[in-house]
């Protein structure tokens, strides 16, 4: 099994740009999330899904929509770049909402100039 | 503020060494989760205990609810276990609140 796959793996944008991180579970996972983290801090929730078609905001949503329109997938869409989105964001997913194993995805390294 | 106090926040260690990271946290939870990033940036999930102990290899991961502390500790440490390891508390509606990491480092 691939597990949580995302890309990509680095990306550099210009500010104002928009762009979209994929992110794909092959375990049939109903629970997926989206977090950023930053030199200091710890990961934070950026949104999250408790299944296809259900989405919600988490800690640092602003900036960012997300869609899930099949188990597998669930993309996070910056807008528009801001420097202050310079991150690097992980994508996890696991069997249920509570109470279960978590599963990253590699991280993809964003860095917006 | 991070609910979540992790301690140290760096650590050295020897090759062979016994390894304690501490984790405090702040509120009633469902579980207590322990995660390890490696140079590279990949995370990897350890632990999730919500009492007691668990145990993995080398790796013992420990939780007292009444004093809201969870411990893990590492032994006969080698330097393939230099990562940065991640405490994070798991609260009902399942929000991950996370710990800044300890940053740890084996030498041969």
């Amino acid at each position: 099994n691939a597990g949580v796959t995302q890309t990509p793996k680095f990306q550099v944008l210009k500010t104002g740009q928009s762009m979209t991180l994929q992110c794909a579970q092959d375990m049939n996972h109903e629970y997926m999330s989206w977090y950023r983290q930053d030199p200091g801090m710890g990961l934070r929730l950026i949104h999250y899904s408790v299944g296809a078609g259900i989405t919600d905001q988490g800690e640092v949503p602003n900036g960012y929509n997300v869609s899930r329109s099949t188990t597998e997938d669930f993309p996070l869409r910056l807008l528009s770049a801001a420097p202050s989105q310079t991150s690097v964001y992980f994508c996890a997913s696991s069997r249920s909402r509570v109470n279960t194993e978590a599963f990253f995805g590699q991280g993809t390294r964003l860095t917006v100039v | 503020k991070n609910e979540v106090e992790q301690s140290p926040q760096n650590l050295t260690a020897q090759e062979g060494e016994f390894i304690t990271i501490n984790c405090s946290y702040s509120v009633g939870i469902s579980a207590l989760h322990w995660l390890q990033q490696h140079p590279g940036g990949g995370i990897v999930s350890l632990f999730m205990l919500s009492s007691g102990k668990k145990k993995h290899g080398r790796l013992i991961a420990t939780i007292n609810i009444q004093e809201k502390h969870s411990s893990l500790h590492i032994t006969a440490s080698h330097p393939r276990d230099s990562a940065v390891y991640i405490c994070a508390e798991e609260t009902s509606g399942s929000r991950l609140t996370f710990g800044e990491g300890t940053q740890l480092t084996v030498n041969p």
